[in-house]
């Protein structure tokens, strides 16, 4: 069975300051995993996948994740933060066993940007 | 424009009523979701169609119904028998379910509220 951790409900950073998002996977097989945001009342949106192609991934508006295998971990950082990343955020790990493509989310990263 | 399409954007149920959510995609994907949202708990998958007329539950399909008629189409049908209806409601798709994370990844539709009054 396969199941996300994220560390923090909630992160409060100030513009221009670097994020961290913490997210610990755990899957009996080669993981895909992903990072979304959502902001309020709206669908998802990719921000960055991992497919086993390379550890460090770069996704949009400046944010990236690395995959560390040893540790299990899938964090997402941004180097500066702006106030457009006020969002929620949710790391998925990919299961394709037995049939069917199914995500298991993480409970998600309320992240605060404040002046 | 492709994407996914969901209506309405917010829906209104009175206790005992069957209500029924659209879920409309233009992406040529073969696959569909239904996820509801709860505050706290992330997303959690109702039921999923991997091809057309073919359907499987989720972890909390209880209370939902489903069906594949079209390929580009996947109405998520909420049923009195669902005793705590009020959430919100995402659809997805994905170009497939293979073993390559090009097919899947999902892509999400805006999301229905549902509330009960």
């Amino acid at each position: 069975a396969q199941s996300v951790t994220q560390l923090d409900s909630h992160v409060s950073v100030s513009e221009g300051t670097p994020v961290l998002l913490r997210c610990n996977y755990s899957s009996s097989y080669s993981p895909s995993l992903f990072w979304y945001v959502q902001h309020p009342n709206k669908g998802l949106q990719l921000l960055l996948k991992y497919t086993s192609a390379a550890t460090l991934v770069k996704g949009i508006n400046g944010f990236e994740a690395e995959f560390k295998k040893s540790e299990t971990s899938f964090h997402l950082t941004k180097p500066s933060a702006h106030m457009s990343d006020a969002a929620e955020y949710f790391c998925v790990v990919s299961d394709l066993t037995g049939g069917g493509n199914k995500l298991t989310f993480g409970t998600g990263t309320q992240l605060k940007v404040e002046l | 424009d492709g994407g996914i399409t969901q209506s309405p954007k917010y829906l209104f149920r009175k206790e005992g009523q069957n209500v029924t959510l659209s879920c409309e995609q233009n992406l040529n994907h073969d696959a569909m979701y239904w996820y509801r949202q709860d505050p706290g708990q992330g997303l959690r998958l109702i039921y999923y169609s991997q091809i057309v007329n073919d359907f499987q539950k989720g972890d909390i399909a209880e209370g939902y119904s489903v069906s594949r008629e079209k390929k580009e189409s996947f109405p998520l049908t909420v049923t009195s028998a669902q005793k705590n209806p009020t959430a919100f409601y995402l659809c997805a798709s994905s170009p497939g379910t293979s073993g390559s994370a090009q097919y899947n990844e999902q892509f999400f539709g805006p999301g229905t509220r549902l509330t009960v009054l």
